[in-house]
């Protein structure tokens, strides 16, 4: 089944406390995406890349990195995660430039 | 000013009604309009997909694009209980070599038996 796979779901945590999101997709696509979703402020872009080894940032990546060493998987990364972090993540998939978005579930974000 | 405005609802209606969703934005270099469906603690999942002014229709789905006016509409037909999601409008534009798109917040709709 083609799909987008984002680990874990849900996750509590402390600020300052590193961690990473996985994203994995199984499409053999070449871009890919981090999203946030907040109430009132809908998907804002964090990072894409369009190909193994290349990243851009999108629209709100303070405090975010992001690496591609392999096609298949997008992990996101906050170093010193804050509490204006808490969010909904998404990773999104595309095999071409303008082809249909593939969204994962969701990772749901806290930090205390 | 945000770049697509879209009203949050909530949006209640009863079940067979028509349905409508609308979006306006401010960029007119957007050049192609999506419509999203998210279910809850669900990723969004794309509805419409369309590039110029007017109609495309798919079942009970009509999306709608006024460019000359930034203004674009989802009408659902025979509303179902099954179509109470949110739903996000979303706009294209190609730039730097790649496809960005910009999103609504998005219209929470609940159809009721």
């Amino acid at each position: 089944e083609a799909q987008v796979t984002q680990n874990p779901r849900y996750l509590i945590t402390v600020t300052g406390k590193k961690l990473t999101v996985t994203c994995s997709q199984n499409m053999n696509h070449e871009y890919m995406s981090w999203y946030r979703q907040d109430p009132g402020l809908g998907l804002r872009q964090i990072y894409y890349s369009m190909n193994v080894e290349v990243t851009d940032k999108g629209d709100v990546p303070e405090g975010y990195k992001v690496s591609r060493k392999e096609k298949r998987n997008f992990p996101l990364i906050l170093e010193s995660p804050s509490p204006n972090q808490t969010s909904l993540y998404f990773c999104a998939s595309t095999r071409g430039n303008t082809d249909t978005q593939y969204f994962g579930p969701g990772t749901r974000l806290t930090v205390l | 000013q945000k770049e697509v405005e879209q009203d949050p609802g909530p949006l209640s209606v009863p079940e067979g009604a028509i349905v409508s969703l609308n979006c306006t934005y401010s960029n007119s270099a957007f050049q192609y309009f999506m419509w999203y469906r998210q279910y809850s603690r669900k990723g969004p999942e794309l509805l419409m997909y369309t590039y110029s002014s007017g109609n495309k229709e798919d079942g009970r789905f009509t999306a709608q694009v006024d460019k000359s006016s930034k203004y674009i509409s989802l009408f659902i037909r025979d509303s179902q209980p099954s179509d109470s999601a949110t739903y996000l409008c979303a706009m294209g534009v190609f730039s730097g070599g790649y496809n960005k798109l910009i999103f609504g917040a998005g219209t929470r709709l609940a159809v009721h038996p």
